[in-house]
This record gives C-alpha cells, structure tokens and sequence, in this order.
C-alpha cells in the first residue's frame, strides 16, 4: 500500500491530453512538500520528470506539466505521443515517516 | 554525462545477504548523497534510506534499520547497499539514485537497477 495514491491506468489518443494524480496527506504533500514525478519504462532506469511540482530539467518538453494544490498534485501530458507509454510516479516527502515515499504508479497507454 | 551504473542481477537464499554495487561518473561523487530505493514484482517503489558519499553517514528507513548497510569507496566513486537476513520478500528491483543536492529531496539521477531474487 503506497503512501501516494495514483490511479493505476489512463489512456489517451495521440495528439490528446491526459491527466495523472497523485494524492497524499497532512503528513507528506498537504504539510508542504514538494512533488517530484518520474517517468519509468520497465528495465531501464527511472528518468526525472518533474521536480518541485513544477519544474522540468533540461531536455523534458513542454508537453509535460506538474501543479500541486492542498494535498494534491498533477502531472498532465498534452499532445500524447506514442513514445509517452511508460509508468509515471509522483514522489515527496513524508515528516510521520522520516521518509521519501511514493505513489503505487500509473500505466500509460497511448492508444 | 553523469552516470550511475549498478553491478548485475544477484539470487540468493533465505537467510543469506547481498550487496550491491553502483558506480558514479559524470560529477563530484562525495558532493551528492546517494539513496537507495526497491521495487517488488507488481509493488510501488520503497526508499530504504540514504548515504552522504562524504562523510559516509547514512540515515536508513525504519523497516530497514538493522538489516541493511550503506557504505561507500570515494577512491572508486562507488557506493555499496547490503540487505542481510534476506527473506523471499526482499526480491525486487533495487536502485541508487542521486540527490542532486542535500534537502533537493528528490533524485535527478538513477541507476539502471539491480534485480536480488531471494528463493530456496
């Protein structure tokens, strides 16, 4: 049982939108701690997405979009591409636990 | 570029331990903590806690104190997770990742993971 909840799928059409949530608590996301999310295909090495709700690093595109409100955050992907199909993670930080904690993962398919 | 590369896929017994390796390139090893984070088959990821590559202290998770070591060689920029008392439930994917910087709280770098496989 992950800390942060995510809905285990979403599917879009390419060129469509598709949104991701990531809920927490008054302990983790709600107390004020940033979210992180990440994007993995299976057997490769998980690749930053999004850094402090909303911030992309070098050579993420556009598409991609972090917000957080209360004790919640998004990723949203506009403009869905066929190479977008992988398992995003959001990511904080939990003051209860001490601990990074993280959501259980979606499944993209781009259909 | 910045690299972090693990050391391969390891089975083990019940019982028994294992340690696995991943090796920095690409920046300044000791001025970034490492963390250590697994994932089970069909599971979310779990951080298991985090080493400062200069001083060498690290800060384990609470399921994990006890039972797993985080160590490091700054003479070959590698850092080192050991799990001992191993049990069928600690087969998963486990990997580094960097914190870029302290108090980032999140990792821009990871390695590319390490299956342990824990069966009798």
């Amino acid at each position: 049982q992950s800390v942060l909840t995510q809905p285990p799928s979403v599917s879009g059409a390419p060129g469509q939108r598709v949104t991701i949530s990531c809920t927490g608590n008054s302990s983790n996301i709600g107390a004020g701690y940033d979210v992180h999310w990440y994007q993995h295909l299976p057997g490769t090495a998980p690749k930053l997405l999004i850094y402090r709700n909303n911030n992309r690093p070098s050579g993420v595109p556009d598409r991609f979009f972090g917000s957080k409100s209360g004790t919640s955050a998004s990723l949203a992907i506009t403009g869905l591409q066929a190479e977008d199909e992988a398992d995003y993670y959001c990511q904080s930080y939990d003051r209860s636990l001490s601990a990074w904690v993280f959501g259980g993962g979606t499944k993209l398919t781009v259909l | 570029q910045i690299q972090l590369v693990q050391s391969g896929a390891e089975v083990r017994k019940p019982g028994a331990s294992v340690k696995v390796s991943c090796k920095a390139s690409g920046y300044t090893f000791t001025a970034s903590y490492i963390h250590w984070v697994r994932q089970a088959p069909g599971q979310g990821h779990e951080w298991m806690g985090w080493i400062d590559p200069n001083s060498g202290g690290a800060i384990y998770g609470e399921k994990f104190q006890g039972r797993v070591t985080m160590t490091r060689d700054t003479s070959s920029s590698t850092a080192y997770m050991e799990v001992s008392s191993l049990r069928s439930d600690d087969t998963a994917v486990y990997y580094c990742a960097r914190e870029p910087q302290g108090g980032s709280f999140y990792s821009d770098y990871w390695g590319q993971g390490t299956l342990v496989t824990v069966s009798s």
